[in-house]
């Protein structure tokens, strides 16, 4: 089946620069996409959503882009704090009345002082 | 505010044993959903109940029974735990299956190890 991935397992920031997580899509019928940070002993917290009506969405500090031509949702963070430092998951939602989403295995954002 | 409680947070198992965990949300959603988290493996759905009286098997329900108690509960059996079984275990609760997008809500997990 097809399935969401990510391009980059591990990526390391300095304190207040913009991080950009990515995470490539197959399944052309999905039609909602979620991004989840997860601290370390914690569960996935929803941050930011994103329809596919839609190429992009803000929230506080966070922007999520969608680009269906290629299949393509990235998060931004701006001004990356080291509270930001987590796993952050994409997952997505396959249309047609199905309500299970897909999760990928996540990147590890570290963010340097 | 609550949100989904996770009960309890660690247990240590023998291989056989039996255990039941528990996962309670207070925000009135519909849909509740078991994973297991392993390394390098993400999320993958055990069991879910899309509405109050059904259950429905996810990619890897061998092993696991589910019961949805009433609108706030839904328990995960392991009826005789085996070391494959030894992960982190998250619930999750959502508003309302179908068109009606909602993002899921999900339990700080109970990490569990099969000896």
């Amino acid at each position: 089946g097809e399935s969401v991935g990510l391009h980059l397992p591990t990526l390391s920031v300095q304190e207040g620069d913009n991080s950009i997580i990515n995470c490539a899509y197959s399944n052309s019928a999905s039609d909602y996409f979620i991004w989840y940070k997860q601290e370390s002993g914690k569960g996935p917290q929803f941050i930011i959503d994103i329809r596919s009506n839609m190429d992009k969405r803000q929230g506080q500090r966070v922007t999520v882009l969608l680009n269906k031509t290629v299949k393509h949702l990235s998060l931004q963070i701006a001004a990356t704090q080291p509270g930001d430092s987590a796993v952050y998951f994409c997952a997505e939602k396959v249309g047609g009345g199905s309500y299970i989403p897909t999760f990928g295995r996540g990147t590890s954002l570290i963010v340097h002082p | 505010n609550a949100g989904v409680t996770q009960t309890p947070k660690f247990q240590v198992l023998k291989t056989g044993q039996s255990m039941t965990l528990q996962c309670a949300q207070d925000m009135n959603h519909n849909s509740m959903y078991w994973y297991r988290q392993d390394p390098g493996m993400g999320l993958r759905l055990i069991y879910y109940s899309a509405s109050e009286g059904t259950t429905d098997k996810g990619e890897v329900p061998n092993g696991y029974n589910v019961s949805r108690l009433n609108k706030r509960e839904f328990s995960l059996r392991l009826e005789s735990a085996a070391p494959s079984q030894t992960s982190v275990y998250f619930c999750a609760s959502s508003q309302k299956p179908g068109t009606d997008n909602q993002p899921q809500h999900f339990g700080d997990g109970t990490r569990l190890s099969i000896l």
